[in-house]
């Protein structure tokens, strides 16, 4: 089993250009969210969805949009990359059951330079 | 509005003791769960525990336990027999399950096992 997989693990971005960061689950998991976690920090909901087709605006949406056209993928796009949005970013997958966990991606490490 | 405070930025305890990790909630949802995971250095999120809002006993896995106390918002983890291996960042989490669904983390504590 896959489970959550996230795209690209490492990036590079210079300030000012664009990028999708993609999230792949293979659980039929209904809710899926993108965060981001900052050295020492703990980690800040950046958008969500609870069901293809829809997203809503997590703690820090600022600089960010998504989509989730469809089930399994849950897209997080950076129009214009600044230095500020350097950050590891993860993405889950949960089912709407009462008592499931949220399942992790392995992170994407993004720099902006 | 949803939250979750980690008071403790770190802890350290000897190997073999017990610890206890704060966590305190604030939500208006009668209905929510809590979740507690856990972050080594190699950066991946392990879940470790879960109770509901409703659930009637304290939830337990192995050496790890959650100190429930729904009246004072408060759902601390305590691990029993700490081990060098849990040397790590925690997170207290809470999804609200009549509300947004968000899914929000506290600020973590770090957690450092001595020998």
């Amino acid at each position: 089993n896959a489970g959550v997989t996230q795209t690209p693990k490492f990036r590079v971005l210079k300030t000012g250009q664009s990028m999708t960061l993609l999230c792949a689950q293979d659980m039929n998991h209904e809710y899926m969210y993108w965060y981001r976690q900052d050295p020492g920090m703990g980690l800040r909901l950046i958008h969500y969805s609870v069901g293809e087709g829809t997203t809503a605006k997590g703690e820090v949406p600022d600089g960010y949009n998504v989509s989730r056209l469809k089930k399994q993928n849950f897209l997080l796009g950076l129009e214009s990359a600044a230095p500020s949005q350097t950050s590891v970013y993860f993405c889950a997958s949960s089912s709407p059951t009462r008592g499931t966990e949220a399942f992790f991606g392995q992170g994407t490490r993004l720099t902006v330079v | 509005a949803q939250k979750i405070t980690q008071t403790q930025p770190g802890m350290f305890v000897q190997e073999k003791e017990a610890v206890t990790l704060d966590c305190t909630y604030d939500t208006s949802d009668p209905s929510y769960g809590l979740f507690w995971y856990k972050q080594p250095s190699s950066g991946e999120m392990i879940f470790l525990i879960y109770q509901g809002s409703y659930d009637q006993q304290n939830a337990t896995e192995g050496r790890y336990s959650l100190n429930f106390q729904k009246a004072r918002k408060s759902a601390n983890l305590v691990i029993s027999a700490s081990q060098l291996g849990d040397s790590a960042m925690y997170f207290c989490a809470m999804r609200e399950l009549q509300g947004a669904q968000k899914l929000v983390f506290g600020q973590g504590t770090r957690l450092t096992i001595n020998p």
